[in-house]
């Protein structure tokens, strides 16, 4: 069974672009959450989608948002980069967001610098 | 809104030292509770979790924690850690009622051999 696959794993982009991160969860999973994991802050709840809908939301600015296909595929965009944007960029699938007792399953990441 | 807050940021113990890394959570529901390791380089995985019944759990590679609900807390022990253990250990914790899964910032664990 194949894991939580994020892409790209690795970007380099500058100030005032925007980026767009790839995740495809666990099949079956249906649950998608992003977190921004920086050194000192540990992982930072960014937004959770479940059946193509924002189910939670973390307190980030606009700047980041995201969404989920019909295949529970997920993106996350975030434009007009900062350098404090610069972070790895995890992403995570479970089956459900409620009422099972899941657990959550990580992909490696997309290691975002922005110069 | 919930929180976690893990007490040690940097760890360093001698190899055959016993572990307690603590955790607190604020939330006023039910909650489910999981312990993530990270090894340098390698993805974030499930160290062991509780989601109800014997408040005491086990994990892989001889981890155990303790649910103390009273304390709103879920500390991580190992008796005899190992130069392999060396890694970021991280407390999590998500309400059941479907909030998401939250984070304590992290505890970095340094084992020498």
């Amino acid at each position: 069974k194949a894991g939580v696959t994020q892409t790209p794993r690795y970007l380099i982009k500058t100030r005032g672009q925007q980026v767009t991160l790839s995740c495809s969860p666990i099949s079956g999973h249906r649950s998608v959450s992003w977190y921004q994991q920086t050194p000192g802050q540990g992982l930072q709840f960014l937004f959770e989608y479940f059946s193509e809908t924002q189910r939670n939301k973390g307190n980030f600015p606009g700047r980041f948002s995201g969404r989920q296909f019909s295949n529970s595929r997920s993106e996350m965009n975030v434009s007009t980069l900062e350098l404090g944007d610069s972070a790895l960029y995890l992403c995570a699938s479970s089956l459900a967001h409620r009422n099972l007792n899941t657990e959550a399953f990580f992909g490696q990441g997309t290691r975002l610098t922005v110069v | 809104a919930q929180s976690v807050s893990q007490h040690n940021h940097h760890v360093i113990l001698s190899e055959a030292a016993s572990l307690e890394l603590g955790c607190n959570y604020s939330y006023g529901g039910t909650v489910n509770l999981f312990w993530y390791v990270q090894y340098p380089g390698q993805h974030l995985q499930l160290l062991l979790k509780y989601f109800s019944g014997d408040p005491l759990v086990k994990g892989i590679k001889g981890f155990e924690a303790e649910f103390i609900k009273s304390k709103f807390s879920f500390n991580l022990r190992k008796p005899s850690v190992q130069w392999s253990d060396t890694a970021e250990y991280f407390c999590a914790v998500k309400g059941q009622a479907g909030t998401a899964l939250i984070f304590g910032k992290g505890t970095t664990l340094s084992v020498s051999s």
